[in-house]
């Protein structure tokens, strides 16, 4: 089945600098790649999601690139500011089949003033 | 506020206690699941329901019984659990299965502790 692995664990950046969230996965079959939010107390939220027919996807300060040959993927976040702090997973899945999808063990990003 | 409605926030319970975890979605999705969130661990699928049908169970202990009376709603019953089975329970729903958009909507969970 699919593996996908998630780096860093944690991360803490200063208010204004990037972050950037990398995950690889292992099944080269996998099309689809969400990125969730998880706030403290909270639900995981859909922030950007892409699928594998583009290399890279933008919303605002938030992009995901793609890069299929070498199965990884990452998120990038730009001009961080405090309510970005949360933990971040990236998931994989086969055919954008949900029930499919498989998780990283998440990344805790800290935005510090 | 989320579309997706978990109660109750947080469950204290014994090992030989019974109890339910309840899930209501207001997204008119077709398909529900349950997650099993432990710390430093990836989201764990547990079972997936689309329109009412079982279609997945992750290979999840029977002590874990989930029921799906209808679309919008999800329970998850537990009977005779173990302290290891203590974790934040996520209900998620989707539009449907397989869907090209169909992202998941998850809810805020019920902090689950196994005394």
């Amino acid at each position: 089945g699919e593996n996908v692995e998630q780096h860093p664990s944690t991360l803490s950046v200063q208010e204004g600098d990037s972050a950037v969230i990398k995950c690889t996965y292992s099944d080269s079959a996998s099309n689809y790649f969400p990125w969730y939010k998880q706030e403290l107390g909270k639900g995981p939220q859909l922030i950007i999601d892409i699928r594998s027919n583009v290399g890279e996807k933008k919303d605002q300060r938030i992009a995901v690139t793609l890069n299929k040959t070498a199965k990884h993927f990452s998120l990038h976040i730009t001009e961080t500011q405090p309510e970005d702090s949360a933990v971040y997973f990236c998931a994989a899945s086969g055919t954008g089949t949900a029930s499919k999808l498989t998780f990283g063990t998440g990344t805790r990003l800290q935005v510090t003033l | 506020e989320t579309g997706v409605t978990q109660t109750p926030r947080h469950l204290v319970m014994g090992m030989t206690n019974k109890k339910s975890l309840k899930c209501e979605q207001h997204l008119g999705h077709n398909a529900m699941y349950w997650y099993k969130q432990s710390a430093k661990k990836p989201l764990e699928l547990m079972f997936v329901y689309n329109f009412k049908e079982q279609t997945e169970n992750n290979s999840v202990p029977s002590r874990f019984s989930p029921e799906c009376p209808n679309s919008s709603h999800l329970f998850l019953h537990l009977h005779t659990l173990q302290p290891e089975d203590s974790a934040l329970y996520l209900c998620a729903s989707s539009q449907e299965i397989p869907g090209r958009n169909s992202p998941l909507h998850f809810g805020n969970g019920t902090r689950l502790t196994v005394t």
